[in-house]
């Protein structure tokens, strides 16, 4: 059984063309995160909600933007990605006794 | 200095092996967790520590809070291990990555 779901598992899009991910729980975990990961690289926190308080990274691109319209779902905007935005995108949640679920992540490729 | 740091980096094993990988830690923390990655995969938490230490079929890990380190172990390694394995750390609402050790198990 799925508990944290992300939508598309690769996604391909253009130089400076918008796109969504999106990630979707079923654990109601009050915190979702959004990491980006690079090869062989360790994920770097994007934002993370506590409910719907948002947290930004510092050194999160303004390029990057993201909402969690109600507990379950949270989407993670790219406005005009760059070829250095091709990355993995995990979506993450913790509980309240701070155990993690990962999603599969979403391949970005950016052309 | 990273705040979460792992040894080795990579760590190439023959089939049958005892394999250990250690993580050290320089945050206070709620807890650690053990993930691991296959490549290109998502990543899947195997064990989150605590206190103590935690066994689940031939994994076990353990975490000494007052050293501030813990080591995750293999028993009887087996080719299908082979994937980057993650110590991260609980710090108030943060999960702190070390750099992953990349583990090969040859049969």
């Amino acid at each position: 059984d799925a508990m944290v779901i992300q939508n598309p598992r690769y996604q391909v899009t253009q130089f400076g063309k918008p796109v969504t991910l999106s990630c979707s729980q079923t654990l109601n975990h009050n915190v979702m995160y959004w990491y980006q990961q690079k090869s062989s690289q360790a994920p770097k926190l994007l934002f993370h909600y506590y409910d719907k308080d948002f947290n930004n990274e510092a050194d999160t691109p303004d390029n990057f933007q993201s909402r969690r319209p109600n507990t379950s779902f949270c989407f993670l905007d790219i406005r005009s990605p760059g070829l250095g935005d091709a990355a993995m995108y995990l979506c993450a949640t913790r509980g309240s006794y701070n155990e993690q679920f990962f999603g599969p992540g979403t391949r970005l490729t950016v052309l | 200095k990273n705040e979460v740091e792992q040894s080795p980096q990579n760590l190439t094993a023959q089939e049958g092996e005892f394999i250990t990988i250690n993580c050290s830690y320089s945050v206070g923390i709620s807890a650690l967790h053990w993930l691991q990655q296959h490549p290109g995969g998502g990543i899947v938490s195997l064990f989150m520590l605590s206190s103590g230490k935690k066994k689940h079929g031939r994994l076990i890990a353990t975490i000494n809070i007052q050293e501030k380190h813990s080591s995750l172990h293999i028993t009887a390694s087996h080719p299908r291990d082979s994937a980057v394995y993650i110590c991260a750390v609980v710090s108030g609402s943060r999960l702190t990555f070390g750099e992953g050790t990349q583990l090969t198990v040859n049969p």
